[in-house]
């Protein structure tokens, strides 16, 4: 069965570059999450789309902004990037009250 | 504020033996609640969940029991493996009343390890 494909699985960034990950959801389900996990911290949630639409808004930093395309695909951009954004950043996505699946993660490293 | 605590960092359990993994929560308006189980650098692996109109849920070696007057849910696994050894996250979800979508905070994690 199709899982939640994130892009890319690592990345190299310096600080103050930008960067984009992007999250292909399973088909069909309408709804798209964005988390941060830091190193021996749980999973902290950024932010969330129904049928293309912020739904929800955590704790994003305002360098961060996301957005969710006509094909479901969502991409979370980042800017003015800081060491304390190497985390691993997970999307997921869901079907109405269904559990959410989690993509296998973006590892970002700022250098 | 961490709405969902799991109180325990970790856990060893002998091989066979049952594994017990505790997680509380705070906000009244959760109504399901799911375990997932994660490896490291992988992204969380959905394992079980359950409504709160229930108090016990079963999938093969893997129980979820809910006590809401407690705001506790625990997820019982018998017989324990070595393949087990694993982060576990509980999570709790509940319906934003503004979009109609739903909100899934999870907690801390319980690194579980089951020793051969």
């Amino acid at each position: 069965a199709a899982g939640v494909i994130q892009s890319p699985r690592h990345l190299i960034k310096e600080k103050r570059e930008t960067a984009t990950l992007k999250c292909y959801p399973i088909p069909r389900h309408d709804t798209v999450y964005w988390y941060q996990q830091g190193p021996g911290q749980d999973p902290q949630f950024l932010i969330s789309f129904y049928e293309k639409m912020q739904s929800d808004k955590g704790s994003i930093p305002d360098r961060f902004s996301a957005q969710q395309f006509s094909d479901y695909h969502s991409e979370l951009n980042m800017s003015s990037l800081e060491l304390g954004d190497s985390a691993l950043y997970f999307c997921a996505s869901s079907l109405g009250r269904g559990a959410a699946f989690f993509g296998q993660g973006t590892r970002l490293t700022v250098v | 504020d961490q709405q969902v605590k799991q109180n325990s960092p970790s856990l060893s359990v002998q091989e066979g033996r049952i594994s017990i993994l505790n997680c509380d929560y705070t906000n009244s308006m959760f109504d399901y609640f799911l375990w997932y189980k994660k490896y490291p650098a992988e992204g969380p692996t959905f394992l079980i969940s359950i409504s709160s109109i229930k108090d016990k849920n079963e999938d093969g070696r893997f129980t979820v029991f809910l006590n809401k007057s407690a705001k506790h849910l625990s997820l019982h696994i018998v017989p324990s493996q070595p393949g087990d050894s694993a982060v576990y996250f509980c999570a709790a979800s509940a319906r934003l009343e503004t979009t109609g979508t739903y909100k899934y905070i999870f907690g801390t994690g319980t690194r579980l390890k089951v020793l051969a």
